[in-house]
């Protein structure tokens, strides 16, 4: 498995601050993506990377900002956090190709209060 | 990218093989059948992928038919540490578009039992 870690694993935040999720792979995948696990949601894209500074939206990207100004960390803001966003946030990485295979790293349980 | 269809949960002893299906009667010449899993509270795992021809790793095998309609994943002995949610995903192989996307279905709960 790619070497994918996610920090914090676990966070408890307060409505309206602000949560920055940190990515980190070692295995040189040019793609990176952040997904929202939900129940009755499955798992869902909030955004992804293409390379250094070559990000874009997925399907759920309201509230949620993104940055990479490395190849191995890719960083996920709550601009400002809110009960909805409770939930679990999964990060992954691609290969050179977008239709590369994803491998996931084991995911940060955010609670929103 | 086509729609798949698996049962939603299946039971195997331990020891014996898995084997799950997955109906995607409406998959293009161009998709790729891929299988993943979650096991409980952990990311999901890349299994294997494959086009037409039969694949096999470490970690399981994919038999797809001949017409590519439907595929079927085996765990040839499967443990207990097998139990998990198994998702097959059909997905286009071309750079570019919206193929980075990887669309989870509800899968199947396979259970593993002693």
């Amino acid at each position: 498995d790619a070497g994918i870690t996610q920090s914090p694993r676990h966070k408890v935040t307060e409505t309206g601050t602000p949560v920055t999720l940190r990515c980190h792979q070692t295995e040189n995948h040019r793609y990176m993506y952040w997904y929202r696990q939900d129940p009755g949601h499955g798992l869902r894209l909030i955004h992804y990377s293409y390379g250094v500074k070559d990000t874009d939206k997925g399907e759920v990207s309201d509230g949620y900002s993104v940055s990479r100004s490395k190849t191995e960390d890719f960083l996920l803001t709550l601009e400002s956090a809110t009960s909805s966003q409770t939930s679990v946030y999964f990060c992954a990485t691609g290969g050179t190709y977008s239709y590369n295979e994803q491998f996931f790293g084991p995911g940060t349980r955010l609670t929103v209060l | 990218d086509a729609k798949t269809t698996q049962p939603p949960s299946m039971d195997c002893a331990e020891g014996r093989a898995a084997n799950l299906p997955c109906n995607h009667s409406t998959i293009s010449g161009n998709e790729y059948v891929y299988w993943y899993r979650q096991i409980h509270s952990q990311g999901p795992q890349y299994i294997i992928h494959g086009l037409k021809n039969n694949e096999t790793n470490e970690m399981a095998s994919l038999i797809i038919t001949e017409d590519r309609k439907s595929s079927t994943l085996i765990l040839p002995h499967a443990t207990l540490r097998d139990t998990a949610v198994y998702y097959c995903i059909v997905r286009v192989h071309y750079s570019g578009g919206s193929n980075y996307k990887l669309t989870f279905g509800k899968g199947t709960l396979l259970t593993v039992n002693p």
